[in-house]
């Protein structure tokens, strides 16, 4: 089982909200983790959105607009990213990320499709 | 204004070596920790390793450790990646990135192949 699973694509009308989860294997507790998401569109490098341990421990990227906002669903074990008034400019891929014993792991990410 | 350049990227027989570099500007370098992170063409991202402020704590990936070293200068702004016995599956496109990390650099592409 993969450390950090995300659904591999998704897709959303323009102005809609979207929920994109990161889910960690069953036996790492949630609590313990702060969850990091990176947005990444064709031809550039990852962009940092937000950190997300809980609502005291948080972070926003420089410049990252406050529709990105990070949260967590302890019944599902999952960090979440929320877009809220989807652009077309958020068509891109999305990486939520740990650190897990001093290394820093990835999830596979998510391609979200803005119809 | 934050930036990470990378170079020292390009192509390279199976078994070769290389070294990446990675000069910063804009911020107040030696109080950062740095990382490398790899891309595979059209795949996801991979950390390989991570360095300290004063590289008193260095961590590597499974994948790397043994063949690749990370290093930093602090009087040049610049970081370094020794990458030893390359294989073809090192082929990817290598980022240097600051601290959590927050912000990466644009990227150089090392080529593994016969």
């Amino acid at each position: 089982q993969a450390v950090l699973t995300q659904p591999s694509s998704l897709s959303a009308s323009p102005g809609a909200s979207v929920r994109l989860t990161c889910t960690l294997r069953s036996d790492m507790k949630l609590t313990t983790y702060k969850i990091y998401w990176y947005q990444q569109r064709p031809g550039s490098p990852p962009r940092f959105l937000l950190k997300y341990k809980s609502d005291s421990d948080k972070g926003q990227g420089s410049g990252v607009p406050s529709r990105f906002a990070g949260s967590k669903d302890a019944s599902a074990n999952a960090g979440i990213l929320l877009i809220s008034g989807l652009q077309s400019e958020d068509e891109a891929d999305y990486y939520c990320m740990i650190w897990h014993s001093s290394v820093s792991l990835f999830g596979a990410g998510t391609r979200l499709t803005v119809l | 204004e934050v930036q990470l350049v990378e170079s020292g990227g390009g192509l390279v027989q199976p078994g070769g070596s290389l070294r990446l570099s990675c000069t910063a500007s804009g911020f107040n370098y030696r109080d950062y920790g740095m990382n490398w992170v790899r891309q595979t063409p059209g795949k996801g991202l991979e950390w390989l390793a991570y360095l300290s402020t004063r590289s008193d704590n260095i961590y590597y990936a499974d994948s790397v450790k043994g063949r690749f070293i990370i290093s930093r200068d602090n009087t040049k702004n610049s970081l370094f990646l020794q990458m030893n016995s390359l294989r073809v599956d090192d082929t990817a496109v290598y980022y240097c990135a600051r601290g959590d990390p927050d912000f990466w650099g644009q990227g150089t592409l090392v080529t593994v192949s016969p």
